[in-house]
């Protein structure tokens, strides 16, 4: 069965500043989809960037990236220029890439911005 | 598009009695998830339909729970009789499909007291 581990429960970082949040992943399929979800204090889940498993270029959506190490399962999200609404839950996310299947989610991080 | 809506953003009910959550898709979106979150369990797939067909319920905790999917524009979670450990906040997510990301509505939080 496939999992999703977050191994941070907790992440602070000063306003301005770079941080990064961790996920691994266990799978045996080939064709997968990677995703970030940030969950704010009012709990709506906002999908933050998509990776495919067959693209070796990582994502990047503005002050957003991951680092996609397939190989080792890895799936990091980067937060550059951290603001203060950064401030949430994040979920990383896993799911199949045939047909329409259902998102496995880590534990998720909770990211603290300091000013 | 107004999003996934769903309804009623908040209930609280007395032990033993009938629960219905709703969730209204985005239009054309042919895929909807059921996701329960606890504190203690995180985020968990209770049932998913494909084109209104329930695909896997595995995640369905026991027989007091149901869903529905009568048309491609609305479904409906149950719970019957609800009992205090079903509180949790409810979320419907919805997709076109394969390669596309999933749309969350803005959840219920059921209190069963």
């Amino acid at each position: 069965a496939q999992t999703v581990t977050q191994s941070q429960p907790e992440m602070s970082v000063q306003e301005a500043e770079t941080v990064t949040l961790s996920c691994t992943y266990d799978t045996s399929e080939s064709d997968y989809y990677l995703f970030w979800y940030k969950q704010p204090p009012s709990r709506q889940m906002i999908l933050v960037i998509r990776q495919e498993a067959y693209k070796q270029q990582n994502a990047t959506e503005n002050r957003f990236s991951v680092n996609f190490q397939k190989a080792a399962k890895s799936f990091s999200l980067k937060i550059s220029d951290s603001q203060l609404g950064d401030a949430a839950m994040y979920f990383c996310a896993y799911r199949r890439g045939y047909n329409t299947d259902k998102l496995i989610f880590g534990t998720g991080t909770r990211l603290q911005v300091f000013p | 598009d107004a999003g996934v809506i769903q309804s009623p953003r908040h209930e609280v009910t007395e032990m033993g009695q009938e629960v219905t959550l709703r969730c209204k898709p985005i239009s054309g979106h042919n895929s909807l998830f059921w996701y329960r979150q606890t504190m203690m369990r995180g985020l968990e797939l209770l049932i998913y339909f494909n084109n209104n067909v329930p695909i896997d319920d595995s995640g369905m905790p026991e027989d007091r729970f149901s869903a529905k999917m009568p048309n491609a524009s609305f479904s409906t979670l149950k719970i019957q009789p609800s009992e205090p450990r079903d509180s949790a906040v409810y979320f419907c997510a919805s997709t076109l499909g394969t390669g596309y990301g999933y749309t969350f509505g803005s959840g219920t939080r059921l209190t069963v007291v």
